[in-house]
């Protein structure tokens, strides 16, 4: 079993849908989850970070946690062409992250 | 703010040459720097991590003495890849955390091409 997992997809939906990105973690005693989004070619950028079960919201994103399901999730509202990207879900251990090997998004207009 | 610079932002160098990679934070004092590398359409591999003032920490499998790292001050770590060979054509990301925070900020990345 992989320590972070993430369907790779690819996810289609269109402009204006809610986008549902989803993440599963192995090791119980994880504290702290991060939601980074990749567009093809750069490198990744911190959309949330999330530490404590319930929601978390910013924007357009929702981060929600359920520690005792060890389960993570992102929810984009209002998708855009522009959201279109490969997320990544990562986990901490220690100091370091763990990340998944990503969901690919694909918004179409 | 938390902004990470990598220098330079591409590279083309022959095969048995080095090759120097610089990353700063701007803005912040990283006590942690991480190295990954990735290959196309894989995920981010972690290369290694370092303290300011220490030896960097480098995950298995990865050999320290072709990939040294230099974590000389808070705003400053390198990365020189030894004797390149075309195996080593990648893409090298860099990432900091500061003091205030767990979350990692990744620099630009680097594109590596060793002809």
């Amino acid at each position: 079993q992989k320590e972070v997992e993430q369907n790779s997809g690819p996810l289609s939906v269109p402009e204006g849908a809610i986008a549902s990105l989803n993440c599963t973690y192995s090791d119980r005693v994880s504290q702290s989850f991060f939601w980074y989004r990749q567009y093809s070619g750069k490198s990744p950028e911190l959309i949330m970070s999330i530490y404590s079960n319930g929601d978390k919201e910013d924007g357009r994103f929702t981060a929600q946690l359920n520690k005792a399901s060890q389960y993570v999730s992102l929810l984009i509202r209002d998708s855009q062409p522009s959201d279109s990207a490969t997320y990544l879900c990562a986990v901490m251990r220690g100091n370091k992250l763990v990340f998944g090997a990503g969901t690919i998004l694909r918004v179409k207009s | 703010g938390a902004v990470v610079s990598q220098h330079p932002s591409w590279v083309i160098c022959k095969s048995g040459t080095s090759v120097k990679i610089e990353c700063r934070s701007l803005d912040f004092q990283a006590t942690t720097m991480f190295w990954y590398r990735q290959f196309p359409k894989q995920s981010l591999m972690l290369m290694a991590t370092s303290n300011e003032g220490s030896k960097a920490t480098y995950e298995q499998g990865v050999e320290k003495d072709k990939f040294l790292i230099n974590h000389a001050s808070l705003t400053l770590s390198t990365l020189t890849v030894t004797s390149a060979h075309p195996e080593d054509s990648s893409f090298y990301i860099c990432s900091a955390t500061g003091t205030a925070s767990y979350e990692q900020y990744f620099g630009p990345g680097t594109r590596l091409t060793v002809t």
